[in-house]
């Protein structure tokens, strides 16, 4: 099966863009994750989607961040305007049911705002 | 509130000797337990998962509720398993689940 993609690889803005990440789960995954990892710490759970809804957003800053999937598949997310603390590796990870299942994980985008 | 601790960010053996990586939860239910593996410049990746009760490359993991903790144990460490480890806890209600902020494991020759 094809993994979880995700583009671009890397990205570097100036403080106040704004950026977009795009991510394609592995078909079927009815969960998408984005989580959010900074430099020596681990992935932080940013926004969980199923399907379409969103499941879980408590962790998303929402003045900034924002997030959608449409039609249940793709998803994006946005930042805008970015913060020299966004700088971090953004991942998209998808799993086949809500609940224990193992999580499949894109290779990320690493953002740095300078 | 659910947490994970890895004590250790950085745990350096040589190649043949035994290997633990500690993990301990924090979870008011009943938890499923991850470790997850990333090798220099691929993704992260699952290892293995405590219901399964399977080696994977050697490595095995029990989940103790009395300790809440879920060690990563491998009796003689290999070169290749040199990476950098995560332990998470899966909320089976909620489905999300939280990391650990990793332990990088080099094996020296």
């Amino acid at each position: 099966e094809a993994g979880v993609a995700q583009s671009p690889r890397y990205k570097i803005i100036e403080k106040r863009q704004s950026v977009a990440f795009w991510c394609n789960p592995i078909s079927g995954h009815a969960t998408l994750y984005w989580y959010q990892q900074i430099l020596g710490q681990g992935p932080k759970l940013l926004i969980q989607f199923q399907n379409n809804g969103v499941v879980d957003d408590s962790q998303l800053p929402k003045d900034r961040f924002s997030a959608e999937r449409l039609k249940g598949v793709d998803s994006t997310l946005k930042i805008q305007p970015a913060k020299l603390e966004d700088s971090a590796v953004y991942l998209c990870a998808s799993s086949p049911r809500q609940g224990g299942s193992p999580l499949h994980f894109g290779n990320g985008t690493r953002l740095t705002v300078t | 509130a659910q947490r994970v601790t890895q004590p250790e960010k950085l745990l350096s053996v040589f190649k043949g000797a035994p290997v633990e990586l500690k993990c301990n939860y924090s979870y008011s239910g009943s938890p499923e337990l991850f470790w997850y593996v990333q090798y220099s410049r691929q993704r992260l990746q699952l290892l293995l998962r405590h219901i399964s009760r399977e080696s994977i490359k050697g490595f095995t993991a029990d989940l103790n509720k009395g300790e809440t903790s879920f060690h990563l144990k491998k009796p003689f460490a290999q070169e290749e398993d040199s990476a950098m480890y995560y332990c998470a806890l899966g909320d089976t209600n909620a489905g999300k689940s939280t990391f650990g902020d990793g332990t990088t494991l080099t094996v020296k020759p």
